[in-house]
């Protein structure tokens, strides 16, 4: 079974609205987590990353996202999403100390 | 900031040559990792390697090779190229976990590899 995964392919918003782009986990012990983004064409770019601490993390670009440990959840958020942020996200989750597990990515689409 | 670099952003090749792929990271990272990158399927890890001249096997190595001769670079290999190996490649370094919360691994843009 997959360590993490994203159960939306795609999500579409309109600029100015909220962005959430959802993820769950399924390792054992504390979970860290990555979020990274990836543009047209390009290489992944990290957004931000849960190890410990604050539920909450913020990152990058004006991201959020919130560990929920009784949900397994880490949810990617924005308050306000741009045209920019059209790309593909990929939640990952460590499983070892060489290895990181990758959800199958959400393409989000922000329409003017 | 770091810099990840891969040899070519596109390439195309024939089924049963032998195609490099190289990589090299300028910030001194200990770990490299090459992964391959499909719709639906994420990204999977081929090999990565924890030092020079050490590699591990990921989740499928197999069809592939790796060669880590000096820090700085990491060489993916593809012995007999397959029509299945079309992929994208993605290559990342990170530095030793030695200290908590350096578990992040920098990515290079990649290399979108079609075997014809």
């Amino acid at each position: 079974a997959q360590s993490v995964a994203q159960p939306e392919d795609q999500v579409n918003v309109a600029e100015g609205n909220p962005l959430t782009v959802k993820c769950t986990y399924s390792v054992s012990g504390n979970p860290y987590l990555f979020w990274y983004v990836q543009y047209p064409n390009r290489g992944l770019q990290f957004l931000l990353k849960y190890i410990t601490g604050d539920n909450l993390v913020k990152g990058s670009y004006g991201f959020e996202a919130e560990f929920n440990k009784s949900q397994t959840s880490f949810h990617l958020k924005k308050p306000s999403a741009l045209v920019s942020d059209s790309a593909l996200y990929f939640c990952a989750v460590r499983e070892s100390d060489y290895k990181l597990s990758f959800g199958a990515g959400t393409t989000v689409t922000v329409r003017a | 900031d770091v810099k990840v670099t891969q040899s070519s952003r596109y390439l195309v090749k024939r089924t049963g040559e032998k195609v490099f792929l190289e990589c090299v990271q300028d910030m001194d990272h200990e770990n490299m990792f090459w992964y391959r990158q499909d719709p639906g399927l994420g990204l999977r890890l081929i090999y990565f390697s924890y030092d020079v001249k050490m590699k591990e096997k990921g989740d499928i190595p197999e069809g592939y090779s790796v060669s880590r001769e000096k820090k700085e670079r990491f060489s993916l290999i593809l012995e007999s190229a397959s029509t299945n190996q079309t992929s994208m490649y993605l290559c990342a370094s990170r530095i030793n976990l030695r200290v908590l919360g350096t578990d992040t691994q920098y990515f290079g843009p990649g290399t979108r590899l079609t075997v014809l």
